[in-house]
């Protein structure tokens, strides 16, 4: 089972919210990590969204719009990337992170289409 | 501008080795933990390894542990991967990136180079 799961797709209108979530393994307990959020766009690097520990202890990276935010759902055991008020812009790739047994882990990604 | 340019990408052979560099700019390269991620085509993101700012901590996936080798030369401002051993597998876009706090280990990745294609074949 991968330590990171997020679904492969997310579809979303213009001007609502999309939560995209990123499930962690079981045995595993998202209260105890920092989930890092990347958005990559078609023949681009990613860029790097922000991070998200607790509601105290999170960070959106430098020029990132305050419409992208992150929170957890502890009964899930996910973190979850909030995008409000959807652009056409936002559609990409959006990657989760974290730092798991002396090394890195990406989910697998979802691509998110604003239609 | 800070910014990051990977280069030495290119076709190899199966069981062939190659040698990638990154070279940083506008920022205080020596001070930044570094990171090697790749991108196989249509795929997903796969982080690679890791390097701390003095070298001192280096860290690799189980999947390359053994056949690459992470570097750095801060008097140059240069990240290196050294691949060995190289396999289909290892067909990707590989990506240079820094960690977004300096002097800190575990961050995000604020800062990443357009990558370098590698194509095993």
């Amino acid at each position: 089972q991968a330590v990171l799961t997020q679904p492969v797709s997310l579809s979303a209108s213009p001007g609502t919210s999309a939560s995209l979530t990123c499930t962690l393994r079981s045995g595993i307990s998202v209260g105890t990590y920092i989930i890092y959020w990347y958005q990559q766009k078609p023949g681009s690097p990613p860029q790097y969204l922000l991070k998200y520990k607790s509601d105290s202890d999170n960070h959106r990276d430098s020029g990132v719009p305050s419409r992208f935010s992150g929170s957890k759902d502890a009964s899930a055991n996910a973190g979850i990337l909030l995008i409000s008020g959807l652009q056409a812009e936002d559609e990409a790739d959006y990657y989760c992170m974290l730092w798991h047994s002396s090394g890195w882990v990406f989910g697998g990604g979802t691509k998110l289409t604003v239609l | 501008e800070v910014q990051l340019e990977e280069s030495g990408g290119g076709l190899v052979k199966p069981g062939g080795s190659l040698r990638l560099s990154c070279a940083a700019s506008g920022f205080t390269f020596s001070i930044y933990s570094m990171n090697w991620v790749r991108q196989a085509p249509g795929k997903g993101l796969e982080w690679v390894s890791s390097i701390s700012s003095s070298s001192n901590y280096i860290y690799y996936a189980d999947s390359v542990k053994g056949r690459f080798t992470i570097s750095r030369d801060n008097a140059n401002n240069s990240l290196y991967l050294q691949m060995n051993s190289l396999s289909a597998d290892d067909t990707a876009v590989y990506y240079c990136a820094r960690v977004a706090t300096r002097t800190v280990w575990v961050d995000g990745f604020d800062i990443w180079g357009q990558g370098t294609m590698v194509t095993v074949s």
